[in-house]
């Protein structure tokens, strides 16, 4: 079956200009992650959702960071400002959670490459 | 609070030995643990985890991964490493009760022909 789609692939903008960046997770799968990885780190924790509610946005970097989510369904990472800094391959992942489970495995989107000149 | 500690950035086997990519975790309960592995240019894929029963854990591609509770450890292996394993290994850990998973750095694992 399809899996998690992220768009665009690549991404590259000119520092100080907005980017938005696309998650399709799975079909029926409730939460939904963004990561953040940098260039040799690991991954980076920014925001998860379960259904169109976000309980968790403790890793966002800063006030420039945004996200929503429509719905059990798509989720756009919005970044304002961008800077050098924000170049990265941000990752979504999508899992199913049942109810009082948390042992669920998250799959990933094969990510966007951003790039801030 | 959880954190997860991969203590080599890089290991090195020739193929068809065994490999063993270490993973160490620290939480304030009972563990949930998971392998990740990532290709050049791809996102993670799942390997395996260990949420509870046998300490030895199977997964994709040949890999098991050992829970060990006294030592706080999980590490990867296989038996007979083969090229296409070469690829960066990620090591996750999340608490009972919690969503959020804490990825380990990453320990890029090359297998020399």
């Amino acid at each position: 079956g399809a899996g998690v789609s992220q768009s665009p692939s690549n991404k590259v903008t000119e520092k100080g200009k907005d980017v938005e960046l696309r998650c399709d997770p799975i079909s029926g799968h409730t939460a939904l992650y963004w990561y953040r990885q940098r260039l040799g780190q690991g991954l980076e924790f920014l925001i998860y959702f379960q259904g169109n509610s976000a309980p968790d946005k403790s890793g966002l970097p800063s006030d420039r960071f945004s996200a929503e989510r429509t719905g059990e369904s798509v989720s756009t990472l919005t970044i304002q400002r961008t800077q050098q800094e924000d170049s990265a391959v941000y990752l979504c992942a999508s899992s199913l959670v049942t109810s009082g489970s948390n042992t669920d495995t998250q799959y990933f989107g094969p990510g966007t490459r951003l790039t801030v000149l | 609070a959880q954190s997860v500690a991969q203590p080599e950035d890089q290991v090195n086997v020739a193929e068809g030995n065994p490999l063993t990519v270490k993973c160490t975790y620290s939480v304030s309960g009972n563990p949930y643990l998971f392998w990740y592995v990532q290709y050049p240019n791809r996102g993670l894929q799942f390997l395996l985890k260990y949420i509870t029963g046998d300490n030895l854990v199977k997964g994709s591609y040949g890999f098991e991964a050992e829970f060990n509770k006294s030592q706080t450890s999980f590490h990867l292996k296989k038996p007979s490493a083969l090229v296409s394993d070469s690829a960066l290994y990620f090591c996750a850990v999340r608490l009972l009760g919690s969503y959020i998973p804490t990825f380990g750095r990453g320990t890029s694992l090359i297998v020399h022909p």
